[in-house]
């Protein structure tokens, strides 16, 4: 039962254009969602948040938006750079605590082509 | 102010045998949790912990699985008599408290690799 969806396994997005990376949930009792940036053999590291109170979250070239009626939320970045080819995972969790217990996607690989 | 230190990076253990995983949360961190990757799955909660005590431990398997986050020392997860099913890339990650909007910080890893 995947909670927490990612459904393009993969992305390519030419260097300087807008990334938008989706993710959709099904568990409406999520309340903060959460991006994460992985490169291969590292661990996550967090990118930004949103609480289910608001609907955009913006930070730097970082913009998360989320549309609670539709359960979907994506990630924006712009202009997108080379460094930024990683794989991106959506995250969730439930309650009013925030980062426990977080519900991963199975991820998007963003290629940022030159 | 060093990062969470996870290791050993890989690890390799034959069927049956025990697996120990370390994990030493960043300092002023008193909350951790472990989590497993599979291939080409995302990350899957297993056990939250604080000093002492483990708060929820519903991503656990029953079995050969167990945790601990000691007064002093690193948190363990410990695997006992490993299958192949259990290789995996075990991630640890703490935070300093337990309130909205605290990142947790994750670790680099540890693979594991039963043969």
């Amino acid at each position: 039962d995947q909670q927490v969806k990612q459904n393009s396994p993969s992305l390519s997005v030419q260097e300087g254009r807008i990334s938008i990376l989706n993710c959709d949930y099904t568990n409406s009792m999520f309340d903060y969602f959460l991006w994460y940036k992985k490169y291969p053999a590292e661990g996550p590291t967090f990118l930004i948040s949103i609480s289910s109170i608001k609907d955009k979250n913006e930070d730097g070239r970082f913009t998360v938006f989320l549309n609670k009626s539709a359960k979907h939320l994506s990630l924006h970045i712009v202009p997108s750079q080379p460094g930024d080819s990683a794989v991106y995972f959506c995250a969730a969790s439930a309650g009013s605590f925030g980062n426990e217990k977080l519900t991963f996607g199975t991820g998007t690989r963003l290629t940022i082509i030159p | 102010n060093a990062g969470v230190m996870q290791n050993p990076r890989h690890l390799v253990r034959r069927r049956g045998q025990e697996a120990r995983l370390r994990c030493s949360p960043m300092k002023g961190h008193s909350h951790v949790y472990w989590y497993r990757q599979l291939p080409e799955e995302g990350l899957k909660f297993m056990v939250y912990l604080q000093k002492e005590n483990i708060i929820d431990e519903s991503g656990m398997p029953k079995e050969r699985f167990s945790a601990e986050f000691p007064k002093e020392g690193p948190s363990i997860l410990r695997i006992q008599q490993v299958v192949r099913g259990d290789s995996a890339a075990y991630f640890c990650a703490s935070s300093p408290r337990r309130e909205p909007g605290t990142e947790a910080f994750f670790g680099q890893g540890t693979r594991l690799t039963v043969v």
